[in-house]
């Protein structure tokens, strides 16, 4: 039962190249979502997603792409990497109930370096 | 503008000592408030939810107040444990939520 996982884990990536990080859940939770953590930051939302073919932007979306084919997968795509996205990525997924009433479960996180 | 504000931004203590996490918020209105604990290299993990009618709520030695009033929330930590040294986040249910910057504790022996 691996929950939710992500891949990789760590990625160096040149600027201007595009990324994709990976974000896999096991408990067909509705609700998925891709923050991001940096120092002197609170965790920021990029984009999240209520079902299959639905997304929507959070409070940093610039510069990513999501999409949300099946219920388990919610990739995120960095078209062209600048150095200012690099940063800790976590997913999440959560239950249906409500975007700020239901509990949210992290992944491990994806350290990404753009040099 | 809605804001989680956390104090203090890091704290050492010794094993088995107690404390005192704090938690200041001006979101408003929200759904509930949430603790939670990032290990290093870690996602974040639940602790405790609380809506906004709670005053307390425990999970084993982590105890969660919140004071709607003053808008304040906190963590006591019991008889802390090495185990303990992590990020602690607060979190106010909103749409999208609003995480705090955390407050690093770290244990030692």
């Amino acid at each position: 039962d691996a929950g939710i996982t992500q891949s990789p884990r760590y990625k160096i990536t040149e600027t201007g190249r595009q990324v994709t990080l990976m974000c896999h859940q096991t408990w067909s939770h509705s609700y998925m979502f891709w923050y991001r953590q940096d120092l002197g930051h609170g965790l920021r939302l990029i984009y999240y997603s209520a079902a299959a073919d639905i997304t929507d932007k959070g409070e940093v979306p610039d510069g990513y792409v999501v999409s949300r084919s099946k219920t388990e997968n919610f990739p995120l795509t960095l078209e062209s990497a600048t150095r200012s996205q690099t940063s800790v990525y976590f997913c999440a997924s959560g239950p249906a109930g409500g975007l700020s009433s239901y509990e949210q479960y992290f992944g491990p996180g994806t350290r990404l370096t753009v040099t | 503008k809605n804001q989680v504000e956390q104090s203090p931004q890091s704290l050492i203590i010794l094993e088995g000592k107690n404390c005192t996490l704090q938690c200041n918020y001006t979101v408003s209105p929200f759904s509930n408030l949430r603790w939670y604990k990032q290990d290093t290299g870690r996602g974040p993990v639940s602790l405790t939810i609380m809506t906004f009618s709670e005053n307390t709520k425990s999970n084993g030695r982590y105890t969660a107040t919140l004071d709607a009033d003053t808008k304040q929330s906190s963590l006591h930590i019991t008889a802390s444990q090495l185990s303990d040294s992590a990020s602690y986040i607060c979190v106010v249910s909103r749409t999208p939520l609003v995480f705090g910057k955390g407050t690093r504790l770290s244990v030692i022996a």
